[in-house]
This record gives structure tokens, C-alpha cells and sequence, in this order.
């Protein structure tokens, strides 16, 4: 069974600090790596995606990949409470036999102002 | 938004009624899916399709089915409603498998009672 895992939270930060989120995966075929942002009551929306090792940033967001630990992150710097928000960590193994997305079970992020 | 309706929004139903959620996708994208999303289970898939009268089986498919007999319309079906089936669905749609280019219509809140 192929599994996706996130710290439920919630995460609590201040405004303005970092919130680092973590993601661990099981299939080692696995070769494409999203984080998606949820806001209460909405449907998911792709903010990152992520497919070699090393860091991807995106204004104030960071993507992190490591394939040796199977382990994706998600960096936000100078947090806003619009960023709060539960943030979903979504693996693909395009190119194997179905190549659809396995979902986390989502981390609440929450910033205080 | 991605040109993706979901309809109805909202519905409340009786434990053993039939019921039909429907997804019209204006995209003319190939793939089609119906996830469900639960507390402490997150995103989970029912059912894809990958062109029309093309579909596969999910994680979560048994008491559902689907058919999609045009490109833009994708139904999913409850035979018999149960309570275990009380669920926020959300249609997605993507031009390949990559997971790169997936969109998520608004969802449907389905209650069961």
C-alpha cells in the first residue's frame, strides 16, 4: 500500500516567521511531487510541484526534495495569515499503472498575526 | 477556476436512494476523476477515466460507479446511498498523468442520513 504521511498539526506560527512543512512517501518509484493548498471549505488548489532532488522556490515558497529519504517539504517565508490554510502533499508515479496522485492527509497551517 | 462544474453542490439523501453527481469540464481535457475527501482519510480516488466509456477503478470504487459517454461529462453514481458514504466529492481533471495539470472543481457535499 502505497503511503503518503504529514503531521496533521496544526502548525501555529507568527506572522512573519518560517513554516516548514514535512511529507514522507513509501514508493520508491515515485517521481513527481506536489504540495497543494486547501482553504477551509474549497477545493485544493497546485501551488508547488517538485520532480528532482534539491530545492524549487516560487516567490516566497520552497519545495525541498530528497529521493535518498523519502522526504518532500514546503518552506514558507515571511508567513501571512492568508497562508493559513490545511496543505496537502500529493506524490504521482507517472509511469506506472495508473500514474494518479496519493494524497496526504493534509497539515493545518495556521499564522497568527 | 478551471472550467470544471460540479453539480449538485449540496444534497441531502436517504440511506438506500440512488444518486448521481455529475462533472462538466469545459477544458476538453482527456482525464477525469472523482475523488472523496474525509476527516483523517484526505483525498482519496473512486474512480478515473481516461476517454470516453474508458474507466478505472479507484482506491475507494466499491458502491460506486461512473460512466462518461462525452469528453466533457463524467458521472458518478451511488447506487444505494450509506451513511458511510457521507463525503465531500470533488471532480478533477488533467491533460496527462504527469499530476502536473490537475484541477479540482468545487466539490459536492453529500450527506447521507
Amino acid at each position: 500500500q502505497k503511503e503518503v504521511e504529514q503531521n496533521s498539526g496544526p502548525l501555529s506560527v507568527p506572522e512573519g516567521a518560517i513554516a516548514s512543512l514535512n511529507c514522507t512517501y513509501s514508493d520508491r518509484g515515485s517521481q513527481s511531487f506536489f504540495w497543494y493548498r486547501q482553504y477551509s471549505g474549497k477545493s485544493p488548489e497546485l501551488i508547488m510541484s517538485i520532480y528532482s532532488n534539491g530545492d524549487k522556490e516560487d516567490g516566497r515558497f520552497t519545495a525541498q526534495l530528497n529521493k535518498a529519504s523519502q522526504y518532500v517539504s514546503l518552506l514558507i517565508r515571511d508567513s501571512q495569515p492568508s497562508d493559513s490554510a490545511t496543505y496537502l502533499c500529493a506524490v504521482s508515479n507517472y509511469g506506472g499503472s495508473q500514474g494518479n496522485l496519493i494524497f496526504g492527509k493534509g497539515t493545518k497551517l495556521s499564522v497568527k498575526p | 477556476d478551471a472550467g470544471i462544474t460540479q453539480s449538485p453542490r449540496h444534497k441531502v439523501t436517504e440511506t438506500g436512494t440512488p444518486v448521481t453527481l455529475r462533472c462538466h469540464q469545459t477544458e476538453n481535457h482527456r482525464y477525469m476523476y472523482w475523488y472523496r475527501q474525509d476527516p483523517g482519510h484526505g483525498l482519496r480516488l473512486i474512480h478515473y477515466s481516461y476517454g470516453v466509456k474508458d474507466t478505472d477503478k479507484g482506491e475507494v470504487s466499491d458502491g460506486y460507479s461512473v460512466s462518461r459517454s462525452k469528453t466533457e461529462d463524467f458521472l458518478l453514481t451511488l447506487e444505494s446511498a450509506t451513511s458511510s458514504q457521507t463525503s465531500v466529492y470533488f471532480c478533477a481533471i488533467s491533460q496527462d498523468l504527469s499530476g502536473n495539470t490537475i484541477y479540482f472543481g468545487e466539490g459536492s457535499w453529500l450527506t447521507v442520513v
